[in-house]
């Protein structure tokens, strides 16, 4: 069974630009999250799609951060502009849609803002 | 509010030695899930074990095992004899019924198995 697929999977910009993020989650699960990780700490949930609709986005911030699902498949997270505490791995998960299956996470991506 | 605490940062060990990593939980809702994900430094979180709240049975997987204690609130997880491959950062991770399916993670354990 082919895993959650991210890209890129480094980036590097410079602040005030813009950056986006892709996603691809296990065939099947109705489920997809974004996480930020900070370096040093745990994920932090950042937006829960179920299928096409958000479930959660109670830690987006929505002045600068993005996401969509279309189809109810592949996802997209952008940022916009991007400022300097916004270094951090970006972390996509997927999961059944059953309450508090498992979820499998991806290899996250690395951004690094200059 | 749910809340994970990893009070130990990072961990030392020979090899063959045992480990414990500590999880201490907070949470109002009286039907919860407990997760562990290991993080090797390739970066990718991955899922070992999930207990929900009802289900206070430990368990031993291979070199794994899990404490689950409601009691004190706690969800310890032990590695015997460790091996360089262990090496990682741990981390605890709760989701409340009512939250759906958001995870709230703690701080992590970085376990350092030497050779």
């Amino acid at each position: 069974e082919a895993g959650v697929a991210q890209s890129p999977r480094y980036k590097i910009i410079e602040k005030r630009q813009s950056v986006a993020f892709w996603c691809n989650p296990i065939s099947g699960h109705a489920t997809l999250y974004w996480y930020q990780q900070i370096l040093g700490q745990g994920p932090k949930l950042l937006i829960q799609f179920q299928n096409n609709g958000v479930v959660d986005d109670s830690q987006l911030p929505k002045d600068r951060f993005s996401a969509e699902r279309l189809k109810g498949v592949d996802s997209t997270l952008k940022i916009q502009p991007a400022k300097l505490e916004d270094s951090a791995v970006y972390l996509c998960a997927s999961s059944l849609e059953w309450p508090n299956q498992p979820q499998h996470f991806g290899d996250g991506t690395r951004l690094s803002i200059l | 509010a749910q809340k994970v605490t990893q009070a130990q940062t990072e961990i030392s060990v020979v090899e063959k030695e045992d480990v414990t990593l500590d999880c201490v939980y907070e949470t109002r809702d009286t039907t919860y899930y407990l997760f562990w994900y290991k993080q090797p430094p390739s970066g990718e979180l991955v899922f070992l074990i999930r207990r929900n709240s009802f289900d206070e049975q430990n368990e031993i997987s291979g070199r794994y095992s899990w404490n689950f204690q409601k009691s004190t609130s706690s969800f310890n997880f032990t590695i015997t004899a460790s091996q360089v491959v262990d090496s990682a950062v741990y981390f605890c991770a709760l989701s409340e019924w009512t939250a759906g399916n958001k995870l709230t993670f703690g701080g992590g354990t970085r376990v350092l198995v030497k050779p």
